[in-house]
């Protein structure tokens, strides 16, 4: 109940293209989901988040989508550009007696230039 | 500059021969936490501290240890490594816990236990 699955593992796309990872979850305690972006050497930084009362939010070409009723919620990279190359991680927190996050498996993510 | 350290990046040792891997942050943080990523496992949580002298388990904490005695240090100890210790570790802080904080990580550090 406290996994978040995530997909795909990895994922090639153009310059220009529309990236799309996808993560579900079971446990409807979550109540923060943020999106984590990992470049190669480095740890994991937070790019974008959503708080489910809210059906989408957007940063510049980052969009998260989230279906509470589905228990869903993917990343959207428009215009996707070489330096997003990058692993992404979903991931969703609880706070229901302790504090804890979940991570998804993570996306290797190539964008050919 | 506001950052999370750990050392050291790099860490080979043999099975059994206890290690210490150091964590320390300048941001005044109350949570931090320690986490080991493995190729298709995404991160998984070791332990976690709400603040001082206040830690409990995570999803993995078999064969871990962690103390919390200063605010910006949270070591994390293996007594005994194994081989399937082998991972890349990392460790995160937020300003607070339980408040939908953005997590802070620190570099990694890839231990290989022979």
């Amino acid at each position: 109940q406290q996994q978040v699955k995530q997909s795909p593992q990895s994922l090639i796309v153009q310059k220009g293209g529309i990236s799309i990872i996808n993560c579900a979850y079971e446990n409807t305690a979550f109540d923060y989901f943020p999106w984590y972006q990992q470049f190669p050497g480095k740890g994991p930084a937070l790019l974008i988040a959503i708080r489910p009362d809210v059906s989408e939010k957007k940063e510049g070409r980052f969009t998260i989508s989230f279906n509470k009723s589905a228990k869903q919620f993917s990343l959207h990279i428009m215009d996707s550009q070489p330096g997003d190359s990058a692993t992404y991680f979903c991931a969703a927190e609880f706070t229901s007696g302790t504090y804890k996050y979940i991570f998804g498996t993570g996306t290797r993510l190539k964008v050919l230039a | 500059e506001a950052q999370v350290t750990q050392n050291p990046r790099y860490l080979i040792t043999v099975t059994g021969k206890k290690l210490t891997v150091t964590c320390s942050q300048n941001m005044n943080h109350e949570y931090m936490s320690w986490y080991r990523q493995d190729p298709g496992l995404g991160l998984r949580q070791i332990y976690y501290s709400m603040n001082v002298e206040v830690t409990d388990k995570g999803d993995v904490p078999e064969g871990y240890k962690v103390s919390r005695k200063e605010k910006r240090n949270f070591p994390l100890i293996l007594e005994s490594p194994s081989p399937n210790q082998t991972s890349l570790y990392f460790c995160a802080s937020s300003l607070y816990w339980g408040a939908n904080e953005k997590l802070f990580f620190g570099s990694g550090t890839q231990l290989s236990v022979l």
